[in-house]
C-alpha cells in the first residue's frame, strides 16, 4: 500500500527555519519524482515545489523561490522541504504528493497519492 | 502563469441531484487537467486526470469532459459521501488549482 507521511510541522517564529519530511512506503521511491503543496487555513491548494527523479531538476513556485529548498534521500525514501526566512503567510498545511508523469519533450504530471499533511504555523 | 477559474464557488444540492462544476483556463491546456475531491481535514483525492480519465477505484458517477480552456466535472447522482470541496488542477505548465467548489447539503 502506497503511503506518504509528512512530519516536522510546528509553531515557528517569523524569520526562522523549519524542515519538513515526507516519508514514503509501498513503492520504489527512487523511481518517482515528488512534489510539495500547501493549503493555508480555509483557503485553496497551492503548488510549492517539485523534485525530479535523482534530484536532477527542482522547480519552485515564485512565492517560495529562494527561501524554500527541496531535496531527497532515496536510500531512506524521504523527501525534504527546507523552509527558511519563514513569513506569516507561509502558515499552512503542507502536503507531499506522488506524481504520475508523462514525458514527451516536456513533463506533465498529476498526483495520485497524497500524504495527510503537516501543519506549519508561523507566528510570533 | 496559467490562471484557473472555477465556478461556482459553492453550491447546494440534494442527494440524487446531478451536479456540474466548470473550470476555465487562461490558456490552452490540451487535456492536461485533473479533478480532486477534498473533505475537511483530509488530503485531496484524485478523481479524474487527462480531463476525462477516471482514476482507478473512483465510481463512474464522476465524469470529466473538455479540452483546451474549458472543462467540466459532473457527478451524476449525488450521494452523502460526495459532499466535499472539488478542485480542478492544470498540469500543462507547472501546477495551479481552481479556487474550489464546495458542494453542500441543500
Amino acid at each position: 500500500e502506497v503511503q506518504l507521511v509528512e512530519s516536522g510541522g510546528t509553531l515557528v517564529q517569523p524569520g526562522r527555519s523549519l524542515r519538513l519530511s515526507c516519508t514514503a512506503s509501498g513503492f520504489t521511491f527512487g523511481d518517482y519524482a515528488m512534489s510539495w503543496f500547501r493549503q493555508a487555513p480555509g483557503k485553496g491548494l497551492e503548488w510549492v515545489g517539485f523534485i525530479r527523479i535523482n534530484g536532477g531538476t527542482i522547480e519552485y513556485a515564485a512565492s517560495v523561490r529562494g527561501r524554500f529548498f527541496i531535496s531527497r534521500d532515496d536510500s531512506k525514501s524521504i523527501a525534504y522541504l527546507q523552509m527558511n526566512s519563514l513569513k506569516t503567510e507561509d502558515t499552512a498545511v503542507y502536503y507531499c504528493a506522488r506524481p504520475v508523469c508523462e514525458y514527451s519533450g516536456y513533463i506533465w504530471c498529476y498526483f495520485d497519492y497524497w500524504g495527510q499533511g503537516t501543519l506549519v504555523t508561523v507566528s510570533s | 502563469d496559467i490562471q484557473m477559474t472555477q465556478s461556482p464557488s459553492s453550491l447546494s444540492a440534494s442527494v440524487g441531484d446531478r451536479v456540474t462544476i466548470t473550470c476555465r483556463a487562461s490558456q490552452n491546456l490540451n487535456s492536461n487537467l485533473a479533478w480532486y475531491q477534498q473533505k475537511p481535514g483530509k488530503a485531496p483525492k484524485l478523481l479524474i486526470y487527462k480531463a476525462s480519465t477516471l482514476e482507478s477505484g473512483v465510481p463512474s458517477k464522476f465524469s470529466g469532459t473538455g479540452s483546451g480552456t474549458e472543462f467540466t466535472l459532473t457527478i451524476s447522482s449525488l450521494q452523502p459521501d460526495d459532499f466535499a470541496t472539488y478542485y480542478c488542477q492544470q498540469y500543462h505548465i507547472y501546477w495551479t488549482f481552481g479556487q474550489g467548489t464546495k458542494v453542500e447539503v441543500k
